[in-house]
């Protein structure tokens, strides 16, 4: 069973910072938030995971609630290139890792 | 550092068939997972496999059945195919071990099993 809840769909305008938003109410002390980007049925992309502190890379920025119930991904400048579906996922340890994927947000960057 | 590679990338198959799928890990990573993925779903996990053995299983039936190779290479048996095992079949590759945090996975570019 899916551990995150996300909005099915977001436009975002070309240049402006994508904000997605998660939920992960039920989540545990030790499981990782992770998320990932699928294009056109490839294999899903890394972008970025965290535990309990907001994380940066260069493609994005993760920002996770203290209650950790909840988070946020952040693209700052967002390209037609990201036009993706992303995934928050939750990494649950049941007899072994395992990522524990939602239905995704289907993101759309508008020119 | 060459990523994951999974073969082949399209495979049509009759119900009732057997079919193996391929998949070569990430250099450095040793663990091996499986994932399916219908038509507008996220993937689902199927199993993981971490030096040559299976240590995690999801929701599948035992028709599904895997290999792990000395070189971390892995396969994907699907026995008795059904319908609805048309998906696209994912590898991903890890480094570590079962309870050790922070690593990544890498994923394949899928195969797509089509089953009529």
């Amino acid at each position: 069973d899916a551990k995150t809840t996300q909005p099915p769909s977001m436009d975002c305008a070309e240049g402006r910072a994508a904000n997605l938003p998660c939920n992960h109410s039920t989540i545990s002390g030790n499981e990782y938030v992770y998320w990932y980007r699928q294009i056109h049925s490839q294999g899903p992309q890394y972008i970025i995971h965290g535990l309990k502190n907001n994380e940066t890379n260069e493609m994005a920025s993760l920002i996770i609630t203290e209650d950790r119930k909840s988070s946020t991904l952040i693209l700052p400048h967002a390209t037609l290139r990201d036009t993706a579906v992303y995934y928050c996922i939750v990494r649950v340890f049941q007899g072994a890792q395992k990522l524990v994927f939602g239905q995704g947000t289907r993101l759309t960057i508008n020119p | 550092e060459t990523g994951v590679t999974q073969s082949p990338t399209h495979l049509i198959k009759t119900r009732g068939q057997q079919v193996t799928l391929r998949c070569s890990s990430q250099s450095g990573h040793n663990t091996v997972s499986w994932y399916q993925q219908a038509l507008g779903q996220g993937p689902q996990f199927i199993f993981q496999y971490y030096r040559e053995e299976e240590n995690g299983r999801g929701n599948f039936p035992p028709r599904f059945s895997g290999l792990q190779f000395p070189n971390y290479s892995s396969e994907l048996n699907v026995n008795a195919l059904e319908l609805d095992d048309s998906a696209l079949y994912l590898c991903a590759s890890s480094s570590g071990q079962a309870g050790r945090p922070n690593y990544g996975y890498t994923f394949g570019s899928g195969t797509r099993l089509t089953v009529v």
